[in-house]
């Protein structure tokens, strides 16, 4: 079946560091893939997309590239800030629906 | 505003008495679906309908149930609720069609089940 597995945090950071979140997926065929962030006491909101290999979602920021030779989908962020304290999920939409199928989240903390 | 509400936000209840969580979407999308969130677990898909009076299972969807009589709403029905079911339940919706497959969230319910 299809599933998700990102990095376990948490993820503490200093304000201006480099962030990387690992995320590798196995599904059939050519998945959607997605970084949801939530952000305390909030919904999900999707931070960032990529619907096929080699492209590459981007937002506020934040980067991941769909590498089907890897079946990986890694969040990466060249300076994080204090507002960016959030968990963040890599998640993956098969090509036959619309379950999306969700890692177990990364907390991510960055500090002044 | 393009949004999903869900009501209430937050809720304390007993076993065993009947509850209702609503869900609503004011986009006309109509892929709509449940999902409950544990710690160490992720988020989990309960329920899910393709559009009105279209619904199917996700992977955890023993004790609950819905509906769909009408494309906004996804109501979640806990009819003899457990102290297991105790968690923080949201609402997505999706349009069909679009070949993006991005879901739009609501801002969560907090269960909690004595």
């Amino acid at each position: 079946g299809n599933s998700v597995t990102q990095m376990e945090g948490p993820v503490t950071l200093s304000e201006e560091a480099f962030l990387t979140i690992n995320c590798t997926y196995t599904a059939t065929g050519y998945p959607s893939l997605f970084w949801y962030v939530q952000y305390p006491g909030e919904g999900l909101q999707l931070l960032l997309k990529a619907t096929k290999a080699d492209d590459k979602g981007s937002n506020k920021g934040f980067e991941a590239t769909y590498r089907k030779e890897t079946t990986s989908f890694h969040l990466e962020k060249g300076s994080v800030q204090v507002s960016d304290s959030a968990v963040y999920f890599c998640a993956l939409s098969p090509i036959s629906g619309y379950a999306l199928n969700f890692g177990k989240g990364t907390s991510l903390l960055v500090t002044p | 505003e393009a949004q999903v509400t869900q009501n209430p936000r937050y809720l304390i209840t007993v076993t065993g008495k009947k509850l209702t969580v609503t869900c609503s979407q004011n986009m006309n999308h109509e892929y709509m679906s449940w999902y409950r969130q544990d710690p160490g677990l992720g988020l989990r898909q309960i329920y899910y309908s393709m559009n009105v009076e279209v619904t199917d299972k996700g992977d955890v969807p023993e004790g609950y149930k819905v509906s769909r009589k009408e494309k906004r709403n996804f109501p979640l029905i806990l009819e003899s609720p457990s102290p297991n079911q105790t968690s923080l339940y949201f609402c997505a919706s999706s349009p069909l069609g679009t070949g993006s497959y991005e879901q739009y969230f609501g801002p969560g319910t907090r269960l909690t089940v004595t």
